[in-house]
């Protein structure tokens, strides 16, 4: 199956400080990428869908202000957490259809966000 | 009422035990059914898809879908400590990708 590379897969930060996560296709191209959150004994919750070259989609409640999406790269999606607070504390993964039309997902390892 | 029922568990079986998870959905227009399987700390991976109703088999993995009963499952045949993780349901009404998942069903299997 397709490959999506996520990193880091755990990051602590201060409150108040940026923190940016990278999801990369490495043997795909995506064009688009999915972006979710999952808290501790939660469903994953699907926070936008980022398109290449173009904005991303944010689902209700997401804030886009918040919660920076870049995808300027067929290979590359990021997703910024900037002014985080410990709330914002989760678990975050990326996916993608791996170049398929089948309707299955492929997804990053996840990175592990702690804010103190 | 959530769109996707999921027992979160945990379920705790013996080794070589066979194990059924179970989801039921509410919105009769889902037809793409999904299993991933989740281990602590990383992202979930496809284990199952199916569409619209019936069987499918893969290795000691078998999905099944009832559409009329709005209910799916996944059996795990012989099933291993190493199958100890946490097994998410999806589904999805077209090919957008729009995906509507479960809580996901933690298992632990003893050995």
């Amino acid at each position: 199956g397709a490959v999506v590379s996520q990193h880091p897969s755990w990051v602590i930060c201060k409150s108040g400080t940026s923190v940016k996560i990278e999801c990369r296709s490495l043997d795909f191209q995506a064009t688009t990428m999915f972006w979710y959150r999952q808290f501790p004994k939660q469903s994953l919750m699907l926070m936008a869908t980022s398109n290449e070259g173009s904005k991303a989609t944010y689902e209700q409640g997401v804030e886009k202000d918040k919660f920076l999406i870049n995808h300027a790269s067929l290979t590359l999606s990021t997703l910024t957490v900037t002014s985080a607070h410990p709330e914002d504390s989760s678990f975050y993964i990326c996916s993608s259809t791996g170049g398929t039309d089948t309707g299955e997902l492929f997804f990053g390892e996840g990175s592990r966000l702690t804010v103190l | 009422q959530k769109e996707v029922e999921q027992d979160p568990g945990p379920l705790s079986v013996p080794e070589g035990a066979i194990v059924s998870l179970n989801c039921t959905y509410s919105n009769s227009a889902f037809q793409y059914f999904m299993w991933y399987r989740q281990y602590s700390r990383k992202g979930p991976e496809l284990l199952m898809y199916t569409y619209s109703s019936g069987n499918k088999e893969d290795g000691r993995f078998t999905a099944q879908v009832d559409k009329s009963s709005k209910y799916i499952s996944l059996f795990i045949r012989d099933s291993q400590p190493s199958d100890s993780a946490t097994y998410l349901c999806a589904m999805s009404h077209d090919s957008n990708y729009q995906l509507i998942w479960g809580a996901g069903t933690k298992l632990i299997i003893k050995p």
